[in-house]
């Protein structure tokens, strides 16, 4: 296992349309994250999944954004009808529930809405 | 978390040793430190951590205070490949809870020059 995957890489859309990104993380991690960075800002916290289960949903995350960790393995991050204000980049990362635990980030998705 | 204060930018010749500071003056006594790196379009890759001992790994030497008011990330000899943004984090200890969430700032930038 190589680490955090993430596809696509970019993605141009236009305003309005739809997207989809997904993520397959480390294959014994029971934790999976998402994050969104825009430029100069560090990431920031959007949704956490421990195994199939969201357990919680940022107030950054408006009702257009949806994610998704069928059987607890690979997650997808939908976002409806894209605004320009949704480009940034899109990062998902997982780890193993313990005391000190690590995040794996994946290299992320970059996102621009024309 | 408690919020961490660093400079935003430093530079460093390469082959010395590179400092990097973090103050987090209303640290708790369960809190942990914290520290990633994210080289550009990648992920934050993660360090680092202590609590109030100094650590050491294959990467990086974390110097804590003893009122551990602060810290001090040390490269001991920087590369071209270490410049990149390094983010300080103060994180709640255990794996319950909201202490899954990490929270960024803005980081410190490195720079290490030829």
């Amino acid at each position: 296992d190589t680490g955090v995957s993430q596809n696509p890489r970019h993605k141009i859309t236009k305003r309005g349309q739809n997207v989809t990104f997904r993520c397959d993380p480390i294959s014994e991690h029971n934790r999976l994250y998402w994050y969104r960075q825009t430029l100069g800002q560090g990431p920031e916290f959007l949704t956490y999944f421990q195994n199939e289960a969201q357990l919680e949903k940022s107030r950054l995350l408006s009702d257009r954004f949806s994610a998704e960790r069928p059987k607890g393995s690979f997650s997808t991050l939908e976002i409806q009808r894209t605004e320009q204000g949704d480009s940034a980049m899109y990062l998902c990362a997982s780890s193993l529930r313990q005391v000190n635990e690590k995040l794996f980030f994946g290299s992320g998705t970059q996102l621009s809405v024309l | 978390d408690a919020k961490t204060t660093q400079p935003p930018s430093m530079d460093c010749a390469e082959g010395r040793a590179a400092n990097l500071p973090c103050n987090h003056s209303t640290i708790s006594g369960n809190e942990y430190v914290y520290w990633y790196r994210q080289i550009h379009s990648q992920g934050p890759q993660y360090i680092i951590h202590g609590l109030k001992n100094n650590e050491t790994n294959e990467m990086a030497s974390l110097i804590i205070t003893e009122d551990r008011k602060s810290s001090t990330l040390i490269l001991p000899h920087a590369t071209l490949r270490d410049t990149a943004v390094y983010y300080c984090i103060v994180r709640v200890a255990g794996s319950g809870g909201s202490n899954y969430k990490l929270t960024f700032g803005k980081g410190t930038l490195l720079t290490v020059n030829p």
